[in-house]
């Protein structure tokens, strides 16, 4: 069974990148999308987007141009990066498979990112 | 304006049955994209229960059932359990946003 395990800092100042990596375990990156989700403290989910594992990418239009995601088949890894933080960027990033018919079937346990100075 | 829409909490005693509502729209549900439902337990990562719309993953008791008309999704529990105490939240694709969308999610409380 695929297991994902996020990692990367767990604070970042305002106005900074956020950056943080799926490394994927008990199966391969390909061929399959991945995606980051995240979850604010006492809130709902929200999609951030995804990415093929050729590297063909797709965005939150809300987060456009904040984003960018990246893949590194070889480590069976793949990374999302946000610049321009704010305190509303706190949450919980998940990553997470997305299954055939675009249902997110495997996702990491999930890892704090605060925002603050 | 969230674009799918839950009520934000149900309740119901144990054994009885609950359904949670998920209102869409004609670019996301009504447009006949599959949708998804999770539960997510307290501290924990969303599991997927309802894949498809209706159909039930390996290991998740037919408790669990879901259905769609139109631009509306729903969840029923029926047997409720102490156990199924979580936020429940639908998911569909938005050809408007050309992205995956989640509802604003849903507490079950087991009374």
């Amino acid at each position: 069974q695929v297991q994902l395990q996020e990692s990367g800092p767990g604070l970042v100042k305002p106005s900074e990148t956020l950056s943080l990596t799926c490394t994927v375990s008990g199966g391969s990156i390909s061929p399959y999308y991945w995606s980051w989700i995240r979850q604010p403290p006492g809130g709902g989910l929200q999609y951030i987007g995804d990415i093929y594992y050729s590297g063909n990418t797709n965005y939150n239009p809300s987060l456009k141009s904040r984003v960018s995601m990246s893949v590194d088949t070889s480590k069976n890894q793949f990374s999302l990066k946000l610049n321009s933080v704010t305190a509303a960027d706190t949450a919980v990033y998940y990553c997470v498979r997305v299954g055939s018919g675009g249902l997110f079937d495997s996702w990491g346990q999930g890892t704090l990112v605060t925002v603050s100075s | 304006q969230p674009v799918l829409t839950q009520p934000p909490s149900v309740s119901g005693a144990p054994g009885r049955r609950v359904t949670i509502s998920c209102t869409g729209r004609s670019s996301n549900i009504g447009a006949g994209y599959d949708v998804n439902w999770y539960q997510q337990l307290p501290g924990t990562a969303p599991k997927l229960i309802i894949s498809g719309t209706s159909n039930r993953p390996s290991g998740v008791p037919d408790r669990f059932s879901g259905s769609k008309s139109g631009t509306s999704a729903s969840l029923a529990i029926t047997g409720l359990q102490a156990e199924d105490e979580a936020d429940y939240y639908c998911q569909s694709y938005d050809s408007s946003l050309s992205g995956y969308v989640f509802g604003t999610g849903t507490k079950v409380t087991v009374l």
